[in-house]
């Protein structure tokens, strides 16, 4: 089976740098995705790791190490609408591709 | 143009009704799915369509049948509606294989009372 950890919860202030982990445990990998979720909205992509290293789009950055099925995303110059729900998800092939999303984090930046 | 509709946005029903869920995705994907979100904003894989095949069904119970009459379209039937079935309903499609890069519908919340 799969399974991701990452935190429930994050806050941070406007401005600042916060860094989401996420840990997962899975068989057939292929890469990590992003994805962000606002209350009552639907979740969008943000970022997709298939190789290690840094991927940076903007304000946003995603990090992957396989050989410690590890991952983050990093959330630069934080802004009060930057508030939302932030999931990593594997993909897999398992037969099928597969995406398993994790619990996801709620961050809330605050003035 | 909306790239993944999915109609009703909310969907409010008694127990033992049946109810469905329509989606349609004009991005030209192969991959169609559907997810469940529960209270706690759990995404849960329900099912996966690949041009118009089912790839995905995990151990979702027979009361939900979804239904891809062409590879835009991948609706979702519930029969038989139970209180657990109250959640969000969320249909995607993506490419599968490069970037995984799923598109999301706005969700269907269903409340069965």
């Amino acid at each position: 089976g799969q399974s991701l950890e990452q935190p429930s919860e994050v806050t941070a202030v406007e401005g600042a740098i916060v860094q989401i982990n996420c840990t997962y445990q899975t068989s057939g990998f292929y890469g990590l995705s992003w994805y962000q979720q606002h209350d009552g909205g639907a979740p969008t992509f943000l970022s997709y790791n298939a190789l290690d290293g840094l991927e940076e789009t903007g304000r946003f950055s995603s990090f992957l190490s396989r050989s410690d099925s590890y991952g983050y995303l990093l959330l630069q110059e934080l802004q009060m609408k930057d508030s939302a729900s932030y999931f990593c998800a594997v993909s897999s092939n398992s037969g099928y591709s597969t995406l398993t999303f994790g619990k996801g984090t709620m961050l809330l930046v605050s003035p | 143009d909306t790239a993944v509709s999915q109609t009703p946005k909310y969907l409010v029903t008694q127990m033992g009704n049946d109810k469905s869920i329509k989606c349609e995705q004009n991005l030209g994907h192969d991959t169609m799915y559907w997810y469940k979100q529960d209270s706690k904003k759990f995404l849960k894989i329900m099912f996966s369509y690949n041009n118009k095949e089912l790839i995905i069904n995990e151990t979702v119970p027979n009361r939900f049948s979804p239904k891809s009459p062409d590879k835009a379209h991948l609706n979702l039937h519930i029969n038989s509606l139970e209180l657990g079935d109250s959640a969000v309903y969320f249909c995607a499609s993506g490419i599968t294989g490069l970037d995984e890069k799923l598109f999301f519908g706005s969700g269907t919340q269903l409340s069965v009372l």
